[in-house]
């Protein structure tokens, strides 16, 4: 069965400091992965996506991920990370041949401390 | 420019009484689906539907009920709530295939 897994549940970062957040995922087909950042009390906001080509692409607010098929990881970075940062995120997984449903992680809380 | 909108924002309800949650979205997205968010386990699909008078099961569709007349709208039914039906509810959209989803804002629904 599809899965997604978001080691993490919570990280405390400082305000400036890089920041990554993992997301490893079990497909048998091929996958194509987005991230979701959710404030408080607000609906999920697209932040990236990858389907296909180069592996590492770049999303909005700064954000980037790379896609690592070997490792069937697709982790979220950040250099610097900034306090209205401060939220939930989650990986998501999608592929053609399971209808396109898309499989969410059970997240994580990103803390930023000044 | 209004995109997904879902409407009431928060319900409280007593056991065995039933609602509807409204969906609406105004970019014509064949897609619409149902997810309800609870702590530590991410986001799980209820019932979703790939066009009009086209609906399927989710993950967890039990309890629940949907209907898909228009393209615009995808109402959520509980015929018959019970506590584990407290959850905060996402309704999402998307054009067909592979496009990434669009939330409103969501439902805070307890039940008591």
């Amino acid at each position: 069965a599809q899965s997604v897994t978001q080691p993490d549940i919570h990280i405390t970062v400082s305000e400036g400091a890089s920041l990554e957040l993992r997301c490893n995922y079990s497909y048998g087909a091929t996958p194509y992965l987005f991230w979701y950042v959710q404030s408080p009390g607000q609906g999920l906001q697209l932040l990236l996506k990858y389907f296909s080509g180069d592996t590492l692409v770049q999303g909005i607010k700064g954000f980037e991920a790379e896609f690592k098929r070997s490792q069937s990881s697709f982790n979220l970075r950040k250099p610097s990370v900034h306090w209205s940062d401060a939220a939930e995120y989650f990986c998501a997984v999608g592929a053609r041949e399971y209808g396109n449903k898309l499989v969410f992680g059970a997240g994580t809380i990103l803390r930023v401390k000044s | 420019n209004a995109g997904v909108t879902q409407t009431p924002k928060f319900q409280v309800l007593k056991t065995g009484q039933s609602m509807t949650l409204q969906c609406a979205q105004d970019m014509n997205h064949e897609y619409m689906s149902w997810y309800r968010q609870d702590p530590g386990m991410g986001l799980r699909l209820i019932h979703y539907s790939v066009g009009a008078g086209i609906t399927d099961q989710g993950e967890v569709p039990n309890g629940y009920n949907v209907s898909r007349s228009t393209t615009e709208d995808f109402p959520l039914r509980l015929l018959s709530a019970a506590p584990s039906q407290t959850s905060v509810y996402f309704c999402a959209s998307r054009r067909q295939g592979n496009s990434p989803l669009h939330f409103g804002n969501g439902t805070r629904l307890t039940v008591t």
